[in-house]
């Protein structure tokens, strides 16, 4: 059973569209993340949810936008896409608070056009 | 704030060569310290952590690494690399109230057969 899921993996999509990418977690954490990976492989925490909560919102474009319906699930939503949005988006979970180790999902690769 | 460092954007093996890939971190309190490998195309799996205790921790597929608090430093090792370790390798460091991941900017790992 995968224990992070997440679809799309890919996305193409133009400049202006609205999309989401979805994420599942069947490990009964508390806490989830989204980070982005940039073309020179960097990765950079956008946000983190516990028990449906946000807690973390790193300097990220309000067109962005974590929707966390359960602890199991954090849905990220993008309206009005740009070139600059063009990544791979990974979520991924931990048990609660954040001290311990991150499991990955396998990634979103988003390219605007 | 706190910050990684790698210092190898590329490194370029053979087979059975030993390998060290830096890392240094910067942050006052306590921390937990990771590294994660991303095989091409795939996911961030975790290599090894350290929360506490033995500061040379042993991880998966013979990779180890020293923490030296006194050198705030995480390096990762491995005695002789196969061709199958060619990934991405990512250095994080969790700490602070949030406890998110600060990730390195990676180090490139090739092995050539």
């Amino acid at each position: 059973d995968t224990a992070v899921s997440q679809t799309p993996k890919y996305l193409v999509t133009q400049m202006g569209n609205d999309k989401s990418i979805k994420c599942e977690q069947n490990l009964g954490h508390d806490t989830m993340y989204w980070y982005k990976q940039d073309s020179k492989k960097f990765l950079k925490i956008m946000f983190s949810y516990n028990n449906k909560e946000l807690i973390i919102n790193e300097t990220v474009p309000n067109r962005f936008s974590p929707k966390s319906p359960d602890k199991a699930h954090l849905n990220l939503h993008i309206n009005s896409l740009e070139l600059g949005d063009s990544a791979v988006y990974f979520c991924a979970s931990s048990q609660e608070g954040g001290w311990h180790e991150q499991y990955f999902g396998p990634g979103t690769r988003l390219t605007v056009t | 704030a706190q910050s990684v460092s790698q210092h190898n954007h590329h490194v370029i093996l053979s087979e059975a060569a030993s390998l060290e890939l830096g890392c240094n971190y910067s942050y006052g309190g306590t921390v937990n310290l990771f590294w994660y490998v991303q095989y091409p195309g795939q996911h961030l799996q975790l290599l090894l952590k350290y929360f506490s205790g033995d500061p040379l921790v042993k991880g998966i597929k013979g990779f180890e690494a020293e923490f030296i608090k006194s050198k705030f430093s995480f390096n990762l090792r491995k005695p002789s690399v196969q061709w199958s370790d060619t990934a991405e390798y990512f250095c994080a460091v969790n700490g602070g109230s949030q406890g998110n991941l600060i990730f390195g900017k990676g180090t490139k790992l090739s092995v050539k057969p």
